[in-house]
């Protein structure tokens, strides 16, 4: 089955950048969509294909995807971002098809 | 505005059933497939299972084929998830979300979830 690997956790002050990776093999070539999750709250589709932006998203989330990384990258991090994200790839040999990173938890520091 | 309201976890003893029901609304419930997805207090997302906009084509994850069950009722907008021969490592909250997309790889709306509690 198709593996997704993310840091257990990212640190950052308020107003910097963060970087979230998910590692796959050549993870490039599929479609990464990442998805927020508050404690506590639901999970929220935050980027699909890579670097979309569903609607009510803000311009500070961000997805990049290329080689074996995907990046979710969250500008100027306000307190209110501070969640888990899981990244998520469909792989048609994988079992289940729909994969999910094992999640990331971003403090704010 | 899109909306999934879970309902129907519960307690129950390993090796009994439950139906999860998913009642969805402010969306064209028919032109969508669905899933279920899960998350065990303190892990990660798990994917469980998904059914075609139709009905069709039900899809399940290795963990839960031959004791889980999904379907709909686009007539009552409601998606469910039949459990059987429940184990304590089903023990989780249940999430019903969209599919969206080619191929129904973007789960776009959650609900809230259900808690499934396994337990004697």
């Amino acid at each position: 089955s198709y593996v997704l690997t993310q840091p257990p956790s990212v640190s950052v002050a308020p107003g910097k950048t963060a970087r979230i990776t998910c590692g796959g093999n050549n993870i490039g070539s599929k479609n990464v969509h990442w998805h927020q999750q508050k404690p506590g709250q639901a999970p929220v589709l935050v980027i699909y294909y890579d670097s979309d932006r569903p609607s009510g998203i803000p311009e500070r989330f961000s997805g990049s995807n290329s080689g074996n990384t995907a990046t979710l990258t969250i500008s100027g991090v306000e307190a209110g971002d501070e969640a888990d994200y899981y990244c998520q790839v469909w792989d048609s040999s994988s079992d289940p098809h729909w994969v999910f990173g094992g999640g990331t938890k971003l403090t704010v520091l | 505005e899109v909306q999934l309201v879970e309902s129907g976890g519960g307690l129950v003893q390993p090796g009994g059933s439950l139906r999860l029901s998913c009642a969805a609304s402010g969306f064209t419930f028919s032109s969508y497939a669905m899933h279920w997805v899960r998350q065990a207090p303190g892990k990660g997302l798990e994917y469980v299972s998904s059914i075609s906009s139709n009905g069709g084509s039900p899809y399940y994850a290795s963990s839960v084929k031959g004791r889980f069950t999904i379907s709909r009722d686009n007539s009552k907008n409601t998606l469910y998830l039949q459990m059987g021969s429940l184990r304590a490592e089903d023990m989780a909250v249940y999430y019903c979300a969209r599919g969206f997309g080619e191929l129904n790889d973007i789960l776009d709306y959650w609900g809230q979830g259900t808690l499934v509690t396994v337990s004697s």
